[in-house]
C-alpha cells in the first residue's frame, strides 16, 4: 500500500525548534516530489514547498520561504519540515502530500501547537 | 502567484441535488488543476485531476470540466458522504496554490 506516515502531535513554546517527519513506503521515493501543505484552525488549505528526495531539489512557496526548512533522507524514506524559531501563528495541521502536481496521498497530518 | 477563487464559500443543498462549484484563476492554467474533498478531522482526498479525469476509485457522480481560467466541480446527486468541504488547486505554475475552499452542508 503506497503511504505517507508522518509523526505524531507536537506541542511547543515560542521561540523553540521543531522538526516533523513524513515517511513514504509503497513506492519508489526518490521518484516523487514530497510536499508540505498547513491548514490553521478552521481555515483553508496553503501549499509551502516541495522536494524532490532523489536530489534534494526545493521549491518554497513565497509566503512560507525563509520560515521553514524541507529536507529529506533518501536512505529512510523520509521527508521534514523544520522549524527553527516557533511562533504561536505556526499552530495548525500539517500535511505531507506526494506530488509536484496533483496531491494523489496525503499523510495523515501533524498537528503542532505553539503555545507559552 | 497565481489566485484561485471558488465560489460560492458555501452551500447548502439536499440529497439528490445536482451541485456545481467554480473556481476562477487569475492567469490561463490550461487543464492543470485538481479538486480534493476533505470531511472534518480528515486529510483531504484527491477527486479529480487535469481538470477533468476521475481519480481511481471516485464515484462517476463527481465530474470537473474547464481549462484556461474557468473551472467546475459537479456533483450529479448529492449523497449523504458528500457533505464536506471541497477545494481547488491549480499546478501550472511554478508556485502551487489552493483555492478558498466550498463548504457543502445539509439543507
Amino acid at each position: 500500500e503506497v503511504q505517507l506516515v508522518q509523526s505524531g502531535a507536537e506541542v511547543k513554546k515560542p521561540g523553540e525548534s521543531l522538526k516533523i517527519s513524513c515517511k513514504g513506503s509503497g513506492y519508489s521515493f526518490t521518484s516523487y516530489w514530497i510536499g508540505w501543505v498547513r491548514q490553521m484552525p478552521g481555515k483553508g488549505l496553503e501549499w509551502m514547498g516541495i522536494i524532490y528526495p532523489g536530489d534534494s531539489d526545493t521549491r518554497y512557496s513565497p509566503s512560507f520561504q525563509g520560515q521553514v526548512t524541507i529536507s529529506a533522507d533518501k536512505s529512510i524514506s523520509t521527508a521534514y519540515l523544520q522549524w527553527s524559531s516557533l511562533k504561536a501563528s505556526d499552530t495548525a495541521m500539517y500535511y505531507c502530500v506526494r506530488g509536484d502536481d496533483a496531491f494523489d496521498i496525503w499523510g495523515q497530518g501533524t498537528m503542532v501547537t505553539v503555545s507559552s | 502567484a497565481i489566485q484561485l477563487t471558488q465560489s460560492p464559500s458555501s452551500l447548502s443543498a439536499s440529497v439528490g441535488d445536482r451541485v456545481t462549484i467554480t473556481c476562477r484563476a487569475s492567469q490561463g492554467i490550461s487543464s492543470a488543476l485538481a479538486w480534493y474533498q476533505q470531511k472534518p478531522g480528515k486529510a483531504p482526498k484527491l477527486l479529480i485531476y487535469d481538470a477533468s479525469s476521475l481519480e481511481s476509485g471516485v464515484p462517476s457522480r463527481f465530474s470537473g470540466s474547464g481549462s484556461g481560467t474557468d473551472f467546475t466541480l459537479t456533483i450529479s446527486s448529492l449523497q449523504p458522504e458528500d457533505f464536506a468541504t471541497y477545494y481547488c488547486q491549480q499546478f501550472n505554475s511554478y508556485f502551487l496554490t489552493f483555492g478558498g475552499g466550498t463548504k457543502v452542508e445539509i439543507k
